[in-house]
């Protein structure tokens, strides 16, 4: 059974840094993995989805980079900004389903 | 249209009450999608429509009943809910996998509180 874990659970840093997110996963055949961002009490925005195929996708000052063998994703932020703030989640799916698994997210504060 | 909208946004309903949440989108996706979400907890899974069928019910409880009356529409009938079913119900639509297949795209949700 796929089990996804982020660490940290929670991250504060002040304005102007860069920091990384982790996300792993125990089955490595998946299909694709998505990294979403959530506001309180909103949905989810996709930030960034990476193919099995795919290595790495950037977009602005997010990059997340995924490394199958060894069943971890990573994303990215540069120079954070307090609009950055949110809880980041990452999903994983396998070939043939429909079914994302979520992980257990990371809250981020970037603090002014 | 990019977007996955989802109506009523905030929803109070008794236990005897009979309700549907709404989802509907215009992307072309032919697989859509209901998780619930506790707070703090990350979004559960519990229906899976592909064309227009349902393909996935991980064992969501008979009170919850989904709807996919066509491509871009998809119900969600709510009936003798619990207290402990209030939550964030998210609505999620994507292509099917494949080529095209360019991951999910969450509506806002609908916050249903039930008293």
């Amino acid at each position: 059974k796929q089990e996804v874990t982020q660490i940290p659970a929670a991250l504060s840093v002040p304005e102007g840094e860069n920091l990384v997110l982790n996300c792993s996963f125990t089955d490595s055949a998946i299909y694709n993995l998505q990294w979403f961002r959530q506001d309180p009490g909103k949905g989810l925005t996709s930030l960034l989805l990476i193919q099995s195929s795919q290595r790495e996708q950037t977009s602005g000052r997010l990059n997340a980079s995924l490394d199958k063998s060894s069943g971890r994703s990573t994303l990215y932020i540069a120079a954070s900004q307090p609009g950055d703030s949110a809880t980041y989640l990452c999903a994983v799916s396998a070939s043939g389903t429909y079914k994302y698994i979520f992980g257990t997210g990371t809250r981020l504060k970037v603090l002014a | 249209d990019t977007e996955v909208t989802q109506t009523p946004k905030h929803l109070v309903m008794g236990m005897t009450n009979k309700k549907s949440l709404k989802c509907e989108q215009h992307m072309g996706h032919r697989a859509m999608y209901w998780y619930k979400q506790k707070a703090k907890k990350p979004p559960e899974l519990m229906f899976v429509y592909s064309y227009e069928k349902l393909s996935i019910n991980e064992s969501v409880p008979s009170r919850f009943s989904p709807e996919c009356p066509n491509s871009s529409l998809l119900n969600l009938h709510l009936h003798a809910l619990q207290p402990e079913d209030s939550a964030l119900y998210l609505c999620a639509s994507s292509h099917t996998q494949g080529i095209g297949f360019s991951g999910y795209t969450f509506g806002s949700g609908t916050r249903l509180t039930v008293v």
